[in-house]
C-alpha cells in the first residue's frame, strides 16, 4: 500500500529565510513522486517530480527536492522565500506500474514580511 | 491548449437532488481522475479512469458515478446529494506515469 506524510500542516518563516516543507512516503515499489502547490481558489499545479535517475529534483519558482530512499524522504526546500510562496503545498506519490495517486493532508506555508 | 475545464465552478444543491459535474480535457489523455478536498484532509481519490469505457473506484466512492465514453470527457453524477459531499471537487488528467493536470475545481455546498 502507499501512503504519504507530511509533517506539519502549518509552517511558517520570515521572507528570505530558507523554506523546508516534509514529507514521508510509503512505497512497495521504487514510487514516482510529486510535490504540487496550491494558491487560494485554485487547482493543483505541478512543482517537481522525482521519477527515476538523480535523485535531486528542481522545480519550478527555485524549489528543489531530494529523493532519499534509505529515509523514504522527499522533502522539498528553497534557499530564500518570497512573500508570494504563501500557499498550500501537497506531496504526492504513484506506484510505478499503478494508476493512482496518493496525496498528502498539505502543508499551509506562511511567509512573514 | 484549454488543458483541464470543469463546470460549473459553484452549486448549491438541496439534499436529496441530483448534479453531474462536468470534465473535459483536451491534451489527449488516457487517464483521468475526480478528487474531493476537505480541509485539512489532502485529496481523496473518488474514481478514475485508464481510458474511454473503463473506469475503477477510488477511496472513496460512496455516492458518486461516473462514466467515460469519451477520451476527452469524464463526468461525476451525484444521485442523491447528502451534506456529506459538501467539498471541493477536482478532476485531473495524465499521461501514463507521470504527473497530473488539474482543473480549477467545483465548490458544492449540498444544504
Amino acid at each position: 500500500a502507499q501512503s504519504v506524510t507530511q509533517l506539519g500542516s502549518h509552517v511558517s518563516v520570515s521572507e528570505g529565510a530558507l523554506v523546508l516543507l516534509r514529507c514521508n512516503y510509503s512505497s512497495s515499489v521504487p514510487p514516482y513522486l510529486f510535490w504540487y502547490v496550491q494558491y487560494p481558489n485554485q487547482g493543483l499545479q505541478l512543482l517537481l517530480k522525482y521519477t527515476t535517475g538523480a535523485t535531486l529534483v528542481k522545480g519550478i519558482n527555485g524549489f528543489e527536492a531530494e529523493f532519499k530512499k534509505s529515509e523514504t524522504s522527499f522533502h522539498l526546500t528553497k534557499p530564500s522565500a518570497h512573500m508570494s510562496d504563501a500557499a498550500e503545498y501537497f506531496c504526492a506519490v504513484r506506484r510505478g506500474t499503478g494508476n493512482q495517486f496518493y496525496f498528502g493532508t498539505g502543508t499551509s506555508l506562511t511567509v512573514i514580511p | 491548449n484549454a488543458g483541464v475545464t470543469q463546470t460549473p465552478k459553484f452549486r448549491i444543491l438541496k439534499i436529496g437532488q441530483s448534479m453531474t459535474l462536468q470534465c473535459a480535457q483536451d491534451m489527449n489523455h488516457n487517464y483521468m481522475y475526480w478528487y474531493r478536498q476537505d480541509p485539512g484532509m489532502g485529496l481523496k481519490l473518488i474514481y478514475y479512469s485508464v481510458g474511454a469505457g473503463i473506469t475503477d473506484k477510488g477511496e472513496v466512492p460512496n455516492g458518486y458515478n461516473v462514466s467515460r465514453s469519451t477520451t476527452e470527457d469524464f463526468p461525476l453524477r451525484l444521485e442523491l446529494a447528502a451534506p456529506s459531499q459538501t467539498s471541493v471537487y477536482f478532476c485531473a488528467s495524465s499521461t501514463l506515469a507521470h504527473e497530473q493536470y488539474f482543473g480549477p475545481g467545483t465548490r458544492l455546498t449540498v444544504t
